[in-house]
């Protein structure tokens, strides 16, 4: 079993539809949890950063974490064309931890936003 | 535009060749990273700089070798390459020990092997 797993997609939606991405993971250490965006050729980006449970919002994306369920998603609200690109779960545990020095991605989910 | 600058952008190299893969950043950031990512997969952790010193190398084979010369360069050396090296490489940068939260990246080389 992976660590992350994160379902590749391809995901298509309407203009204006809310998109729900998600990620799962096995480890009970991960704590910070993030989300990277990548367009076609590009490096990626940080998009949202959550640390323990509970929910972020910054404009049209709101990043959820339950803990308990290992279990964490990004929510885009009114979805753009420009929002097409591949957006990868990616975390990480404490800095004392084994496993702080690395972050562990997700295989990363394409979206496509349709006119 | 990102911040850290990758270069060449693209590169096409024969088995025998060498060549370097050149990164900066003047974000201050005394954290820098190597990552190879192939078609449709997640970035991979190749080599970690922390203060300049190397700090993880995940098991790279030894064709690949890193250099930081300073805070704001970072090289990965190729030598003797096999096409399935071929792949996107991503340099990325933080500011330790709390950075990893957020890594910059660049928009990575992309290499094809012969």
């Amino acid at each position: 079993q992976k660590e992350v797993e994160q379902d590749p997609g391809p995901l298509s939606v309407p203009e204006g539809a809310i998109v729900s991405l998600n990620c799962t993971y096995s480890n009970s250490a991960f704590q910070y949890f993030m989300w990277y965006r990548q367009y076609s050729r590009k490096g990626p980006e940080l998009l949202m950063y959550t640390y323990s449970s509970g929910n972020k919002e910054d404009g049209r994306f709101t990043a959820q974490v339950d803990k308990s369920s290992k279990y964490i998603s990004l929510f885009i609200r009114d979805s753009q064309p420009s929002d097409s690109a591949t957006y990868l779960c990616a975390m990480r545990g404490a800095l004392n931890t084994g496993t702080a020095s690395k972050l562990t991605f997700g295989t990363g989910t394409r979206l496509q936003v349709t006119l | 535009d990102t911040e850290v600058t990758q270069t060449p952008k693209h590169l096409v190299m024969g088995m025998t060749n060498k060549k370097s893969l050149k990164c900066e950043q003047h974000m201050g950031h005394r954290a820098m990273y190597w990552y190879k990512q192939k078609a449709k997969k997640p970035p991979e952790l190749m080599f970690v700089y922390s203060y300049e010193k190397l700090s993880i190398n995940e098991s790279v084979p030894s064709r690949f070798s890193p250099e930081c010369p300073n805070s704001s360069l970072l090289n990965l050396h190729l030598h003797a390459l096999q096409p399935e090296d071929s792949a996107l490489y991503l340099c990325a940068s933080s500011q330790p020990p709390t950075g990893l939260r957020e890594l910059f990246f660049g928009e990575g080389s992309r290499l094809t092997v012969l």
